[in-house]
């Protein structure tokens, strides 16, 4: 089946650094998903991709669907406390009997030291 | 307007017992997924339904779970016997048709099997 490699598997940051983190996949995808998690939450939709080359900002955050359609990073600039969550990554291949299912890579640990 | 719902938010059970997790997704969402997170494994989709329909079930580990969906409002998932393996935090989350990036995930169950 697909697979998603995230990295960093965790990130331990000083407040006002800049992060970033990437997606690899063994197989294509057509659409770049973006999630955060907080402690006992479910995950939040942070940032969608559909095309290749696409680059996209949500306020500190910028995700870019790699030209490959293979990869995907995100980037959040001048990190604060409460962007401490698990990031994860998730690919969608709506090719023949995939429609619908999303594949979430492993996440990234963020901690941010006020 | 109501996330997603689901109950209970913790149940622990011994080893053989029947276990059942209740959802109910966003009013008007006519995909429904099933996930498990488990620190092992990451975040796997167990199955999902379209308007009731269950569209794909094979993330489902084995004969022990099953999945129902009755109406449009309400889904279970169910495992019969449990076991220590399956502790895990299930989360449901719903979707419009057509809009797989904005999936919106429950708080999750957090189940621990003894």
């Amino acid at each position: 089946g697909q697979q998603l490699n995230q990295s960093p598997q965790s990130m331990f940051i000083q407040e006002g650094e800049d992060v970033s983190m990437n997606c690899t996949s063994s197989s294509i995808f057509n659409t770049w998903l973006w999630y955060k998690q907080e402690p006992g939450e479910g995950p939040v939709l942070l940032i969608a991709l559909y095309k290749a080359g696409e680059l996209t900002s949500n306020g500190r955050l910028t995700a870019q669907f790699g030209i490959t359609r293979k990869d995907s990073f995100l980037n959040i600039s001048a990190s604060i406390p409460s962007d401490v969550g698990i990031y994860f990554c998730a690919g969608h291949d709506a090719g023949g009997t995939s429609y619908g299912k999303l594949t979430f890579g492993q996440g990234t640990i963020l901690t941010v030291h006020p | 307007d109501a996330g997603v719902i689901q109950s209970p938010r913790h149940e622990v059970t011994e080893m053989g017992q029947e276990v059942t997790l209740r959802c109910k997704p966003i009013s008007g969402h006519n995909s429904l997924f099933w996930y498990r997170q488990t620190m092992m494994r990451g975040l796997e989709l167990l199955i999902y339904f379209n308007n009731n329909v269950p569209i794909d079930d094979s993330g489902m580990p084995e004969d022990r779970f099953s999945a129902k969906m009755p109406n449009a409002s309400f889904s279970t998932l169910k495992i019969q016997p449990s076991e220590p393996r399956d502790s895990a935090v299930y989360f449901c989350a719903s979707s419009l048709r057509g809009a797989i990036e904005t999936q919106y995930f429950g708080p999750g169950t957090r189940l621990l099997v003894l």
